[in-house]
């Protein structure tokens, strides 16, 4: 069964902290992943996307991590700030019959505190 | 720039009550998509559409109904609602391209008594 499991659940920092989330994915064949912020009340919005030839991929203080071998992804999150409270979620693509199946994760709820 | 847009955003339905979810995207995409958001799951695809004139059942389509009314605008109906259908419902959409992103409206907050 395809499935996106990410770690932890729920974090409370300290602003300014740095801070890593996991992602761990069973999904195959693998077409790309990609992280996602959602803030409250808000729709997702795309952070990230990896695809299977890269291995890190920044975007501002958000960097993301691939390792295709072991089917994980890292999001580290650095200098955090209070605007990044939120949920991050992990969406693993598939190809599948010339359609693209996805899978999202559950989300991983980070807050940041002054 | 609007993106996704999503009406209404809250709404409380009665057992049995029907009602349409509109969503509309300024973005000249071709497929569309609508998901449930529950707690401690992830979103699941209840239905989406390729392209106009197109749509197919996703992962949860029970109890659902969809119509793509031209490029722009996918809604979603539920005929008789249950309470296992409250839930936040997402509509998204995407442009051509297996790694271009799913673009996000704000959900529908919806709860059945």
């Amino acid at each position: 069964k395809n499935q996106v499991e990410q770690s932890p659940q729920s974090l409370i920092i300290l602003e300014g902290k740095n801070c890593t989330l996991q992602c761990n994915y069973t999904v195959s064949p693998f077409s790309n992943l990609r992280w996602y912020k959602q803030d409250t009340g808000r729709g997702p919005v795309s952070l990230t996307i990896m695809t299977f030839s890269e291995n890190t991929k920044s975007n501002g203080r958000y960097t993301a991590t691939l390792d295709a071998d072991t089917k994980q992804s890292s999001l580290h999150i650095t200098a955090s700030q209070l605007s990044d409270s939120a949920s991050y979620i992990c969406v693993v693509s598939m190809n599948s019959g010339g359609y693209q199946k996805v899978t999202f994760g559950t989300g991983t709820k980070l807050q940041v505190i002054p | 720039n609007a993106g996704v847009t999503q009406t209404p955003k809250f709404q409380v339905l009665k057992t049995g009550q029907s009602m349409t979810l509109q969503c509309a995207q300024d973005m000249n995409h071709n497929s569309m998509y609508w998901y449930r958001q529950d707690p401690g799951m992830g979103l699941r695809l209840i239905y989406y559409s390729a392209s106009e004139g197109t749509t197919d059942k996703g992962e949860v389509p029970n109890g659902y109904n969809v119509s793509r009314l031209n490029k722009r605008e996918f809604s979603l109906r539920l005929e008789s609602a249950a309470p296992s259908q409250t839930s936040v419902y997402f509509c998204a959409s995407k442009r051509g391209g297996f790694n271009q992103p799913q673009h996000f409206g704000d959900g529908t907050r919806l709860s059945i008594l």
